[in-house]
């Protein structure tokens, strides 16, 4: 079945400095990416989503210049949490799309972010 | 806009007990609906999806039937396991390429 590799599973970073998230489709062409934040005990908020090659669509309330989202290819998508602070720790995980229809979307195993 | 509304936890089962975990949604369209499973630290996993009215997603015991009448997907296990401990999504998706829209989850403990 379809496979999101998604890296690092954990990471702990010092308070100004940017981190970054990878999610990798493995037998499939990711078209679109969506990229969430859990807090504990807490749903999945969607914070973007990004089609191959082009801005992703941030929502309301998420700062882009401060979740910059990459979807340069078919098979590849980042996301950069710049100047982090701790606030930004949570669980992030993307979830691929390879554009059909009626179909349950793949996820990453998540990240979690500290900083300290 | 879109929305899903399930059972708020936590819900503590004996091992071989029956579970329910109730869903109902909110769409405009004619959504797909699905059960997620997260275990702990770990991403999502899709449990099971229905595409249409009337349709049964199965699958390691677990059902749903999608219920246009009543817009529910309930979710329903006939013996639980220790094993099936974790947090279940229950979820939608719009027509299209969009956005799966997510219940705030149930935290299900099943015990020995």
């Amino acid at each position: 079945g379809a496979v999101v590799s998604q890296h690092p599973s954990r990471v702990i970073c010092k308070s100004g400095t940017s981190v970054k998230i990878e999610c990798r489709s493995l037998d499939f062409q990711a078209t679109t990416m969506f990229w969430y934040r859990q807090f504990p005990k807490q749903s999945l908020m969607l914070m973007a989503t990004s089609n191959e090659g082009s801005k992703a669509t941030y929502e309301q309330g998420v700062e882009k210049d401060k979740f910059l989202i990459n979807h340069a290819s078919l098979t590849l998508s980042t996301l950069t949490v710049t100047s982090a602070h701790p606030e930004d720790s949570s669980f992030y995980i993307c979830s691929a799309s390879n554009g059909a229809t009626n179909y349950g979307y793949t996820f990453g195993s998540g990240t979690r972010l500290t900083v300290v | 806009g879109d929305s899903v509304t399930q059972m708020e936890g936590p819900v503590t089962l004996s091992e071989e007990a029956f579970l329910t975990i109730n869903c109902t949604y909110t769409a405009t369209g004619y959504p797909s609906l699905f059960w997620y499973v997260q275990y702990p630290g770990e991403g999502l996993q899709l449990l099971l999806k229905a595409t249409k009215a009337d349709d049964k997603g199965s699958n390691k015991g677990f059902e749903a039937t999608y219920r246009k009448e009543t817009t529910s997907f309930h979710l329903e296990k006939g013996s639980v396991q220790v094993s099936d401990s974790a947090v279940y999504f229950c979820a939608l998706r719009d027509t299209g390429n969009t956005p799966l829209v997510f219940g705030k989850g149930t935290r299900l403990s099943v015990i020995a």
